[in-house]
């Protein structure tokens, strides 16, 4: 089945302890990109990448890492998290241009304490 | 730059009622523009997308759209709500750097469908 899958789904961890959110999709797609969701906010983008070696900030850029060594995977990297970093995140991935649309994954419900 | 603005943050209907979802668009070349549909604990799913083809979108599960330049607008419909349809619903905009754009996909805000027996 064609999908993109994140992990975890639900992690809370307390301010400053670096984590990994895992994003992996199996369509062969160029683009992939992070969002994340607050209420009233829509999506925002945070990082988004081209293809294997190339990223780009988006909107919301401060607190976050990204990398691109495979295709395949995207994760997104919170070296020192904060409480403002609490919120939903979503991976998505695009065969060939962001403006054709994404494939999302399930969502990422991060917590910071 | 685009951009996108929906009306109505939250919308309620009457099961079998009308579902009409406001999205306007401002975008200086020809835009692409998409509706998600966001269900509880769940990620985004395309429900359509107007890619310069048809004005007349059709998606799942019954809903439809309509591209009106004149207007910028691209409201999303379906003419009898079900009780599944209650969800987060985002219109998008996006364009080619084909055509001159940026490639960049902007999302609105969204709107929360509620359904009423």
């Amino acid at each position: 089945e064609a999908q993109v899958t994140q992990n975890p789904r639900y992690l809370i961890t307390v301010t400053g302890k670096k984590l990994t959110v895992t994003c992996s999709q199996n369509m062969n797609h160029e683009y992939m990109s992070w969002y994340r969701q607050d209420p009233g906010l829509g999506l925002r983008q945070i990082y988004y990448s081209m293809n294997v070696e190339v990223t780009d900030k988006g909107d919301v850029p401060e607190g976050y890492k990204v990398s691109r060594k495979e295709k395949r995977n995207f994760p997104l990297i919170l070296e020192s998290p904060s409480p403002n970093q609490t919120s939903l995140y979503f991976c998505a991935s695009s065969f060939d241009r962001e403006a054709y649309g994404y494939t999302f994954g399930s969502g990422t419900r991060l917590t910071v304490v | 730059a685009q951009s996108v603005t929906q009306l109505g943050s939250h919308v309620s209907v009457s099961e079998g009622a009308l579902v009409l979802l406001r999205c306007n668009y401002s975008s200086s070349v020809p835009p692409y523009l998409f509706w998600y549909v966001q269900y509880p604990n769940q990620g985004l799913q395309l429900l359509l997308k107007y890619t310069s083809a048809a004005t007349l979108v059709k998606g799942i599960n019954g809903f439809e759209a309509e591209f009106k330049k004149s207007e910028t607008s691209f409201h999303l419909t379906k003419p009898s709500a079900h009780m599944s349809d209650a969800a987060e619903y985002f219109c998008a905009v996006s364009a080619d750097i084909l055509t001159g754009g940026g490639n960049k996909l902007t999302f609105g805000t969204g709107t929360q469908l509620k359904v009423e027996l």
